[in-house]
């Protein structure tokens, strides 16, 4: 079975302190996503990265950037964290075009 | 206009009742998909579909391209069907990628 793990289930930060959320998958996928979840919003794309050092912008990557130095392994930064950051943050990953395999999230409660 | 809607937002069931969530979109596409939320849980994909219909278990999808249109059914329902279900699709616009535009999703409770 594909897994997909993520840091930290919970996480509470203060205003301007810089967060890292990491993502890490063990299928040799190539496509890996971050979302964040908002009711009402859905699922909105924040940045997907399709190889290593590669990446594209979602719809919403203001306020964040991303990393992936590895295959598993793609991180999510958020510079300079405000409250409207608050949110749950999931991870998936996926193999050429087929289903996305996402990762339990993490909540993420900026103070 | 949201690219993907579904209907109903909220929908509360009997055990063992027949459920049916509908899903619209806009746009062209190479894929939809159905998947499942359990409150606290993670996304787990139930089904991607291209054409036509798919059945696991109790759950069926269906998707008629031409009209834009998908359902996904449960027959006989039972209380740990309750969830959040999410339709996404791939856009034909969205080229050499996987990604997905997502509805808001429909919550269903089901009731003992």
């Amino acid at each position: 079975d594909v897994k997909v793990t993520q840091s930290s289930r919970y996480l509470v930060k203060r205003t301007g302190e810089k967060v890292f959320l990491e993502c890490v998958q063990d299928m040799d996928h190539e496509n890996m996503f971050w979302y964040r979840q908002d009711p009402g919003l859905g699922l909105r794309l924040i940045y997907f990265s399709y190889d290593v050092k590669m990446k594209e912008k979602g719809d919403i990557p203001e306020g964040y950037s991303v990393s992936r130095e590895k295959k598993e392994r793609f991180s999510l930064i958020l510079e300079s964290a405000s409250t409207n950051q608050t949110s749950m943050y999931l991870c998936a990953s996926s193999f050429e075009f087929n289903e996305q395999y996402f990762g339990p999230g993490t909540r993420l409660t900026v103070t | 206009k949201n690219e993907v809607e579904q209907s109903p937002q909220n929908l509360t069931a009997q055990e063992g009742e027949f459920i049916t969530i509908n899903c619209s979109y806009s746009v062209g596409i190479s894929a939809l998909h159905w998947l499942q939320q359990h409150p606290g849980g993670g996304i787990v994909s139930l089904f991607m579909l291209s054409s036509g219909k798919k059945k696991h278990g109790r759950l069926i999808a269906t998707i008629n391209i031409q009209e834009k249109h998908s359902s996904l059914h449960i027959t006989a329902s039972h209380p740990r069907d309750s969830a959040v279900y999410i339709c996404a699709v791939a856009p034909s616009y969205g080229g050499a990628t996987n990604k997905l535009i997502f509805g808001t999703g429909t919550l269903l409770a089901v009731q003992p």
